[in-house]
């Protein structure tokens, strides 16, 4: 089982250039979410798809745009990267429901120059 | 507002020695509480869900446990491959079965042999 699969793994911009991060999950999985990481700060919740067809801000959605494609599909959109969008973004999946464990991808280190 | 607070931020242990990584919360109403595991590079996995006050989860060397304000990690006789930062996360609510999960800033935890 491939679970949650995020392209690419590793990425370098400049500032104003645009790149969309792409994931997958092949769980059959309602919910899908973008998270960032960064050094002391924690996992923060960027954008969330409850299920196909819905999508809404987190906690810090500002600077992003995503795209529930199909079920299996949420990709998340830089259109004008800055440098403060420097970090790590985690892709997730979930069937839903309070208590449901969240299965993550394995990261995307993206570094914005 | 939800708030999540791990301590210590790092923990350096002797192979053998237990010990207790903490979380503190406050929440408006637990609809969870969540201990993930994370390796360098990696996607955080999954531990346990603890709902309610006086739960335990037991899990090889680790056992969870929950307080109405806080919950512990405990850590019986380590080895190096537990080596690992623990993320603690809580759900306050459901968005349309979306979970929207504040987590910690984590614990880095090195087991020394």
């Amino acid at each position: 089982n491939a679970g949650v699969t995020q392209t690419p793994k590793f990425q370098v911009l400049k500032t104003g250039q645009s790149m969309t991060l792409q994931c997958a999950q092949d769980m059959n999985h309602n919910s899908m979410y973008w998270y960032r990481q960064d050094p002391g700060m924690g996992l923060r919740l960027i954008y969330y798809s409850a299920s196909e067809g819905t999508t809404d801000k987190g906690e810090v959605p500002n600077g992003y745009n995503v795209s529930r494609l199909n079920k299996r599909e949420f990709s998340l959109r830089l259109e004008s990267a800055a440098p403060s969008q420097t970090s790590v973004y985690f892709c997730a999946s979930t069937t839903g429901g309070a208590g449901e464990k969240l299965f993550f991808g394995s990261g995307t280190q993206l570094s914005v120059l | 507002e939800d708030q999540v607070t791990q301590s210590p931020e790092a923990l350096r242990l002797q192979e053998g020695e237990s010990s207790s990584l903490n979380c503190s919360y406050t929440v408006s109403g637990l609809r969870g509480l969540f201990w993930y595991r994370q390796d360098p590079g990696k996607g955080p996995e999954f531990l346990f869900t603890l709902y309610s006050a006086g739960e335990e989860k037991e899990k090889e060397r680790l056992k969870a446990t929950l307080t109405k304000k806080e919950s512990f990690l405990h850590i019986t006789a380590p080895k190096p491959e537990d080596s690992a930062t623990y993320l603690c996360a809580v759900q306050s609510h459901l968005i349309q079965g979306a979970q929207k999960l504040v987590f910690g800033q984590g614990t880095r935890l090195t087991i020394n042999p």
